[in-house]
């Protein structure tokens, strides 16, 4: 079974400039979820996605960061414009269902982590 | 506010060692908690997971403990190997807002052969 595929796994930018991070769930998870790990903390959730609907952005910077999964598969996550605490790892998970269905077990993929200069 | 909080931050051990890993959180309304490897440059896996209504999970050399009146999880690892070299990570759930995971910082360990 393949899992959960991220793209690109390393990216430089300057600060103000846009960025975008693609990922490819396994195949048949519903849900998709979005992580920002800051380095020496742990993942924080972004957004999560149920099919191509958002669950939960409560924790999303709208006025820099956006997200979609228009067809419920794949998903794309934006920065723009990007500032120097943006540096981080994005995280992307999947799972079967939401864990209210009983879909415990999210898959992370190997993330992307981005340096903002 | 949640909280996670785990101690020591960074753990170096001989191999053979047996060792425990702590993790600490606020909310007591807790719905599972779980123990996640992190290697570098690769996504989490996930090792563990215990119920509320659970005391502790087992896999292996690995022993996951759980208690919600203080608040404390405990990962036992028997026999460490250098293969166990990662970050661990704590998570839970909460009752009220089950679809999100609050995680703990982690626990840097390396094991020395």
């Amino acid at each position: 079974e393949a899992g959960v595929a991220q793209s690109p796994r390393y990216k430089i930018i300057e600060k103000r400039q846009s960025v975008a991070f693609w990922c490819n769930p396994i195949s048949g998870h519903a849900t998709l979820y979005w992580y920002q790990q800051i380095l020496g903390q742990g993942p924080k959730l972004l957004i999560q996605f149920q099919n191509n609907g958002v669950v939960d952005d409560s924790q999303l910077p709208k006025d820099r960061f956006s997200a979609e999964r228009l067809k419920g598969v794949d998903s794309t996550l934006k920065i723009q414009p990007a500032k120097l605490e943006d540096s981080a790892v994005y995280l992307c998970a999947s799972s079967l269902a939401p864990p209210r269905w009983g879909a415990e077990t999210q898959y992370f993929g190997p993330g992307t982590r981005l340096l903002v200069l | 506010k949640q909280e996670v909080t785990q101690i020591p931050a960074a753990l170096s051990v001989p191999e053979g060692e047996n060792l425990v890993l702590n993790c600490s959180f606020t909310d007591s309304a807790i719905y599972n908690l779980q123990w996640f490897r992190q290697d570098p440059g690769k996504g989490l896996t996930s090792l563990l997971l215990i119920q509320s209504s659970q005391r502790e999970q087992t896999s292996g050399r690995l022993n996951a403990s759980l208690d919600k009146s203080s608040g404390r999880s405990t990962l036992y690892i028997a026999a460490s190997q250098p293969g166990d070299s990662a970050t661990y990570l704590c998570a839970y759930r909460m009752k009220t807002s089950y679809d999100k995971v609050i995680f703990g910082p982690g626990t840097s360990l390396s094991v020395i052969p």
